[in-house]
Formats: C-alpha cells, structure tokens, sequence
C-alpha cells in the first residue's frame, strides 16, 4: 500500500460542476503539496499546506492532520482546468516528496 | 527569471546504450532533486543534492544510475547501460534551503529504451 492515496484516479465532469480530489496519507508529515501537470506539461505547484486551508483563484485546498487527509476542490470547473492533479506529502524532517499515484480530470464543455 | 530546465525532453536509446540527462536548477536553489515516473505508477524520489553533496541518494535503482553535481550548479543523471524498465519520465526539481520551502519542477525527459 502506497503511503499516499488519492481518490478518485479518474473524475471526468461537465464545465461548471464543483470538484473535489482526495488524498490520505499514512506518514506523519511536516507539508503537503498540490500539483498540476497538463498533458505534455510540466509539473506546478498548486498548493504547499502544512494546516488549514488555502485558496488561490477558484481553487481551495484543505487539509486535517488529525485524520491525515487532504482535499483539493475547484469551483465552476472549466475544461482547461483539465489536467492530472497530484498530492506529495513531505514526511518528517526528510526533504524528499512522496506522491500519490495522481488523479486524471477531465473537464467536458 | 529562467525556471528549472531539463535536456533533452525527449530521448529514445537502445537497450544497453547510455543516457545522460541533464537538470539546471534556478539559480540560487541549493536543494535539487531527481524524480521519476514509470508507466503506471506514482513519482518515485531517486536523490537529493544539497549544493555538490548528495543528502539522499535512497531511490536510486541501482548502480547503473549515476547522478553527479559537480560545483553545485548543474546536475547530469547518467543511466549506464540502459535497460528496458528504465523507460520512464525523469523528473528535476530544485528549491532553496530551508524548512518547507517551495520545490519547482523541471518540464521532465521521456525516455524511453528499447
């Protein structure tokens, strides 16, 4: 078992509709991050979450470290939002990532 | 400002060739790390320098793989010889020393060996 999961591995859904990716993770960690990586992209950093919430744009990302999961969501989804979306947790005082295996959206017009 | 830089993007090689990759950090970014995805499955860490030192070399494969930075500016991942399950997206990221600090990532070299 992967020390993080995501949830769904694919979400395909109409512009407009409300977003939500799940990631739980069984480390103890110090951050979590949000990735995006479009196709033939690069990798970009959404989000770097350590407690609480954040939000940039229409994007929110939340975390619980009680229950070691973390959620991102994106409001009035539009088709370029579509993209493979990642969550890497930091664990402990190592600086390396570790990833889930990534979550593949896609938004239809 | 120039953003972490990987060549080439693209590499076909036969299998037991050799393959470098090469990884710019942005300047200033002490921290540079190697990744890489396989088909399938989730990004894997393979190292950690910090500067010319390498901090954490747990995920390298095998001794086929030899990451080198040399004055802590560039850094070059050689595969040597190359076999099929090194077929993969390498992935490059750097960031500056520190607590928590923001990683960026390199646009990745698809390689694959056949």
């Amino acid at each position: 078992k992967n020390e993080v999961e995501q949830s769904p591995q694919n979400l395909t859904a109409q512009e407009g509709e409300f977003i939500t990716i799940n990631c739980s993770y069984s480390v103890g960690i110090s951050a979590l991050h949000w990735l995006q990586q479009h196709p033939g992209g690069g990798i970009v950093s959404l989000f770097m979450l350590s407690s609480g919430k954040k939000k940039h744009g229409r994007l929110i990302a939340t975390i619980n470290i009680q229950e070691k999961h973390s959620s991102l969501h994106i409001t009035a989804s539009h088709p370029r939002d579509s993209a493979v979306y990642i969550c890497a947790v930091r664990s402990g005082g190592a600086q390396k990532l570790v990833f889930g295996q990534g979550t593949r959206l896609t938004i239809n017009p | 400002e120039a953003g972490v830089t990987q060549f080439p993007s693209h590499s076909v090689i036969e299998k037991g060739q050799t393959v470098t990759l090469r990884c710019d950090p942005i300047s200033g970014h002490d921290n540079l790390y190697w990744y890489r995805r396989v088909m399938g499955k989730e990004i894997k860490f393979l190292l950690h320098f910090v500067k010319e030192s390498k901090q954490d070399e747990s995920g390298m494969p095998n001794n086929r793989f030899l990451a080198e930075r040399t004055g802590g500016t560039y850094s070059t991942l050689k595969v040597q010889p190359a076999e099929l399950e090194d077929s993969g997206v390498y992935f490059c990221a750097s960031s500056y020393l520190g607590v928590n600090t923001e990683a960026f990532f390199g646009q990745g070299t698809r390689l694959t060996v056949v």
